[in-house]
């Protein structure tokens, strides 16, 4: 297993345009979170998945964001009509149950989001 | 409303020398609390937590001290590398209500560490 991966790692868009972001977590992990961090920022809590469900969203998740985990593995976060304000790193990580509290969730390296 | 914060935007020290970096927070309910360390082009990688029933954890190079009073938290790495050199964040755990919690964790904005030689 070589971690937490996201796919693609950087993206230029126009406004206007949807975008998705793919992210595969750890094969055993149960929990797959979605982050997003802006410059001279720490990483701001979207939303998670335990298995397939999606427990949680942040209020900055507007309605032109959705996330999706089909089948409790790889998750799918997509951007309709993008904004120059979504230009940031989308950072997807997974973890074991709630164990993010001991021994930290693992990060994947992030997807770039440039609206243009 | 930043929860947690970390103040000093960047830290430079010598190597060899301890880096201290500080992370203050607000909200009583936090149970755990961790570090995280941040190459450019990498995700954070988890370096050291503390639980909030303790004061001090240590990890080789790395010691966390909580003061709940103050509601302050410290990452001392000690001796300072050049392979330190990077962003820290902090970030705290709230406390949860049944048997298990999110796991949503809320960052400061990072400290920037530059080590040099």
């Amino acid at each position: 297993d070589t971690g937490v991966s996201q796919d693609p790692r950087h993206k230029i868009t126009k406004r206007g345009q949807n975008v998705t972001f793919r992210c595969d977590p750890i094969s055993e992990h149960n929990r797959l979170y979605w982050y997003r961090q802006t410059l001279g920022q720490g990483p701001e809590f979207l939303t998670y998945f335990q298995n397939e469900a999606q427990l949680e969203k942040s209020r900055l998740l507007s309605d032109r964001f959705s996330a999706e985990r089909p089948k409790g593995s790889f998750s799918t976060l997509e951007i309709q009509r993008t904004e120059q304000g979504d230009s940031a790193m989308y950072l997807c990580a997974s973890s074991l149950d709630g164990l993010g509290r001991s021994y930290g969730y693992t990060f994947g390296s992030g997807t770039r989001l440039t609206v243009v | 409303d930043q929860q947690v914060k970390q103040n000093s935007p960047s830290l430079s020290v010598q190597e060899g020398r301890i880096s201290i970096l500080n992370c203050d927070y607000t909200n009583s309910m936090f149970d755990y609390f961790l570090w995280y360390k941040k190459y450019p082009a990498e995700g954070p990688t988890f370096l050291i937590s503390i639980s909030s029933i303790k004061d001090k954890n240590e990890d080789g190079r790395f010691t966390v001290f909580l003061n709940k009073s103050a509601k302050h938290l410290s990452l001392h790495i000690v001796p300072s590398q050049p392979g330190d050199s990077a962003v820290y964040f902090c970030a705290a755990l709230e406390r949860s209500l049944g048997s298990s919690n999110t796991g949503k964790l809320i960052f400061g904005q990072g400290t920037t560490l530059q080590v040099k030689p």
